[in-house]
């Protein structure tokens, strides 16, 4: 597509529900990245894909969060029993090449709410 | 371990004013830097992307610079306009992923 596309745009969950948050990246990018923003903070690094494959997982606050990369397309990042500090927006980014000579374009982000 | 400052943290001005956004950052080893604009609600809109081999890009009223060995980069807005008020990112690049500041808050006054 033309940009990088993410849905839903807002989810408002009860806490302990599981959420899944989709990212469809610019045809032909073959990376992938995801970060969070809570309210009032900077963008966290969560995960990193390269064609299917993650090298780099090291910011994935904990093992109730999951990632996957279908078909060097789509994503879908994936929250357990959701917790009230997950609330935050959800950004996705695809960039042409890993070496991101070709910067990042980002998608307009998922706005988590966990009530 | 990367560290992105950017200051000031908010910033107000009146319309038509030059001004000048500030991103440091501790390890020179970067592939590029890259200047994003959030508006509130938002995603990221990229401004410009400097590589490592370069000293500034510009687009429209928009300069960025870049000063690798003393891990400094500048933004420079020309003329500012209300239109402009945003939070401005820097963010650097190691060998793939982006390292972020916690932004500059800017409002134009009109």
């Amino acid at each position: 597509g033309a940009g990088v596309s993410q849905s839903p745009s807002n989810k408002v969950t009860e806490k302990g529900k599981d959420v899944e948050l989709r990212c469809d990246p610019i045809s032909g990018h073959t990376a992938l990245y995801w970060y969070r923003q809570r309210l009032g903070q900077g963008l966290e690094f969560l995960i990193y894909f390269q064609g299917n494959s993650a090298p780099d997982k090291s910011g994935l606050p904990s093992d109730r969060f999951s990632a996957e990369r279908t078909g060097e397309s789509v994503s879908t990042l994936t929250i357990q029993r959701t917790q009230q500090e997950d609330s935050a927006v959800y950004l996705c980014a695809s960039s042409l090449d890993p070496e991101p000579n070709y910067g990042y374009t980002f998608g307009s982000g998922t706005r988590l709410t966990v009530v | 371990k990367q560290e992105v400052t950017q200051i000031p943290a908010a910033l107000s001005v009146p319309e038509g004013e030059n001004l000048v956004l500030n991103c440091s950052f501790t390890d020179s080893a970067i592939y590029n830097l890259q200047w994003f604009r959030q508006d509130p609600g938002k995603g990221l809109t990229s401004l410009l992307l400097i590589q490592s081999s370069q000293r500034e890009q510009t687009s429209g009223r928009l300069n960025a610079s870049l000063d690798k060995s003393s891990g400094r980069s500048t933004l420079y807005i020309a003329a500012s306009q209300p239109g402009d008020s945003a939070t401005y990112l820097c963010a650097v690049s190691g060998t793939y992923k982006y390292i972020f500041g916690t932004g500059t808050r800017l409002k134009v006054l009109a």
